[in-house]
């Protein structure tokens, strides 16, 4: 079974601001297992990245996806009042067949 | 556009069995692009995938439901259901209908993720 962190638990930024997020994999898995959700409160999740990079249909490009191994990121370059959010990484092909990470709040400082 | 639409009991007693429906429209459950299935989100807490199935008929389950779990299709009205037995205060939760397609990266390993989502439907456990 893999197990999914994600750090920082809650980050504070400001509008404008860049946000780094970070995913960590506890073992090395297939890049390409690697997606990003979006939950705004009260709303159901968003696909913002699958594939670990590739942007979802109508995802802006400030949003982007790296990473290899065990250690996965999304970037968000500049942020909009809309995306105070909270953040999951998710991975395919591990025990159970999908799982999440505890997701990380993006919230405004 | 597809669209899921959930509906089911908002509230179950425990030990019954919980039976929600989603019914998909803008897409169909007999594609093979897509899986259709589940995903629930307890109060204040993570996602967690249930299961799902594909166009052959063959689901895929959260182990962690431990035989409990039932997921089917009604081919001919679009409609997914779940079938969730034994439910206890843990299962309370938002459950999201979803939609997983699929793609072959560049070194041809086939890889899902999660990108149709219904509204959800609020289910409470409690006597």
């Amino acid at each position: 079974e893999t197990v999914l962190t994600q750090s920082p638990s809650t980050l504070s930024l400001s509008t404008g601001e860049r946000a780094a997020l970070s995913c960590r994999a506890s073992q090395t898995v297939i890049s390409s297992y690697v997606a990003w959700y979006q939950q705004r409160p009260g709303q159901p999740p968003r696909l913002l990245i699958y594939g670990a990079s590739n942007r979802a249909t109508d995802i802006p490009d400030r949003f982007s996806g790296s990473g290899s191994g065990t250690d996965f990121t999304l970037t968000i370059s500049r942020l909009e009042p809309e995306d105070f959010a909270i953040y999951y990484c998710g991975l395919y092909g591990s025990s159970p067949l999908l799982t999440f990470g505890p997701g990380t709040k993006v919230d405004i400082k | 556009q597809v669209r899921l639409l959930e509906s089911g009991p908002v509230l179950v007693k425990p030990s019954q069995t919980l039976t929600l429906t989603c019914t998909v429209s803008g897409g169909s459950v007999n594609s093979g692009d897509h899986y259709w299935g589940w995903i629930r989100q307890p109060p204040g807490k993570g996602l967690e995938w249930v299961g799902y199935i594909a166009d052959s008929g063959s689901a895929y389950h959260n182990p962690s439901l431990k035989g409990r779990l039932s997921i089917s299709v009604d081919r001919s009205k679009n409609l997914l259901s779940l079938k969730l037995s034994s439910v206890t205060g843990a299962d309370t939760a938002m459950y999201y209908c979803s939609g997983a397609g699929g793609r072959i990266d560049n070194s041809n390993y086939f890889y899902r993720y999660f990108d149709y989502w219904g509204q959800g439907t609020r289910v409470t456990v409690s006597s």
